[in-house]
């Protein structure tokens, strides 16, 4: 059983440029969630998709967008990049059944903005 | 808004001592709450969780109760090894007043144990 894998593992860009991030959940999972981690902090909220709406989303600007398929899978877009974008950005997934709300995290996508 | 406060780091340890990381959050709904660990290069991996008042979570060792009346959910273990070397984080989802279920976590505390 395949857990949440996401795409690339590393990636630079410039600032100015966009960038798009990708994420497959687990097997069974149907919700996708995005966080981002900058270096020595604990993970920040951006955004939730369920059914292929933002079902939430965190204190982060409009140049963050997102996108969910109906094999829900999931990308996570940046435009107009800043150097303070760099992080590390994961994806989460869950089963909405799970009263818990139990989230499985993929390895991540190191962007670094140069 | 909810928010999650944990003891900052980073704790050394020897090995087979006692850990106590503490953790307190401030939540509107009915939140449950978690502990996630992040080791050298690798993703984070859920600890355990506790999803209403009183529950323990257990796991590998570590436990952590849900205190409701202290707004608390304090990791503890009774012997820690080198292998335990990592960064956790507190976190919770209050998932009943939201549309969603997004997690909020602390800053996380980095454990170094040595042999």
């Amino acid at each position: 059983d395949a857990g949440v894998t996401q795409s690339p593992t590393h990636l630079i860009k410039t600032r100015g440029q966009q960038v798009t991030l990708r994420c497959s959940p687990k097997s069974g999972h149907d919700t996708v969630s995005w966080y981002q981690q900058a270096l020595g902090q604990g993970p920040q909220f951006i955004f939730q998709y369920y059914e292929e709406e933002e079902r939430q989303r965190g204190n982060f600007p409009d140049r963050f967008s997102g996108h969910q398929f109906p094999n829900y899978s999931s990308e996570l877009n940046v435009n107009a990049l800043l150097l303070g974008d760099s992080a590390l950005y994961l994806c989460a997934s869950s089963p909405t059944r799970d009263r818990g709300y139990e989230q499985y995290f993929g390895p991540g996508t190191r962007l670094t903005v140069t | 808004g909810d928010s999650v406060t944990q003891m900052e780091g980073p704790v050394t340890l020897s090995e087979e001592a006692f850990l106590t990381i503490n953790c307190t959050y401030t939540a509107t709904g009915y939140p449950s709450l978690f502990w996630y660990v992040q080791y050298p290069g690798e993703g984070l991996q859920l600890l355990l969780k506790a999803t209403k008042a009183d529950d323990k979570g257990s796991n590998k060792g570590f436990e952590a109760t849900y205190r409701k009346e202290t707004t608390s959910f304090h990791l503890e273990k009774g012997s820690v090894q080198v292998s335990d070397s990592a960064v956790y984080f507190c976190a919770l989802s209050d998932w009943g007043n939201q549309a969603g279920t997004a997690l909020i976590f602390g800053k996380g505390t980095t454990l170094s144990v040595s042999s």
